[in-house]
């Protein structure tokens, strides 16, 4: 099947510094990923879409300059969060699509877990 | 706006019960409708979909109909096992739209 990893899976930091978190797509070229941010027993919540080789979309309220997304290659994607705050806590969930299939077809990461001390 | 609202967990039944996890959705347009499933330390998967009113999408016993009369989408299995066990999300998705709207999720604790 498609399989998409995550790394770190779990990542603590000290307020202010900044970390990234890669999303790869390990058997399968992917056009499109998608980031996502869960808050405790909420839903998930679309932050950016990335395709590879373009600046990302991001939604309506997401701070561009805060979560930079790059999308260098057809299987990675990272996402920065910059200037860390413990309001940045959070889950993060990376997904993609394979490249030709339809879009409503998403493989989801397992997801990372930022702590923001 | 468009949102998917779904029963909050969790939900503890024991081996071969029933299960039912209500969805609800508020859409502009005609939607898409997803379950999706993530085990324990797994990344969400495509459990099943509907892509129009009155489907009836369907895996590993699991099933929901796409009601638009009703705008629900309730996930049913009739003999659940433990290894069900698991965070069910209900998602929409709009017609030519590359975005997905995802409930909060429910957990599902099967006990033998």
């Amino acid at each position: 099947g498609a399989v998409v990893s995550q790394h770190p899976s779990r990542v603590i930091c000290k307020s202010g510094t900044s970390v990234k978190i890669e999303c790869r797509s390990l058997d399968f070229q992917a056009t499109t990923m998608f980031w996502y941010r869960q808050f405790p027993k909420k839903s998930l919540m679309l932050m950016a879409t990335s395709n590879e080789g373009s600046k990302a979309t991001y939604e309506q309220g997401v701070e561009k300059d805060k979560f930079l997304i790059n999308h260098a290659s057809l299987t990675l994607s990272t996402l920065t969060v910059t200037s860390a705050h413990p309001e940045d806590s959070s889950f993060y969930i990376c997904s993609a699509t394979r490249q030709g299939a339809r879009t409503d077809t998403q493989y989801f990461g397992p997801g990372t877990r930022l702590t923001v001390l | 706006g468009d949102s998917v609202t779904q029963m909050e967990g969790p939900v503890t039944l024991s081996e071969e019960a029933f299960l039912t996890i209500n969805c609800t959705y508020t859409a502009t347009g005609y939607p898409s409708l997803f379950w999706y499933v993530q085990y324990p330390g797994e990344g969400l998967q495509l459990l099943l979909k509907a892509t129009k009113a009155d489907d009836k999408g369907s895996n590993k016993g699991f099933e929901a109909t796409y009601r638009k009369e009703t705008t629900s989408f309730h996930l049913e299995k009739g003999s659940v096992q433990v290894s069900d066990s698991a965070v069910y999300f209900c998602a929409l998705r709009l017609y030519n739209f590359n975005k997905f709207y995802f409930g909060s999720g429910t957990k599902l604790n099967v006990k033998p």
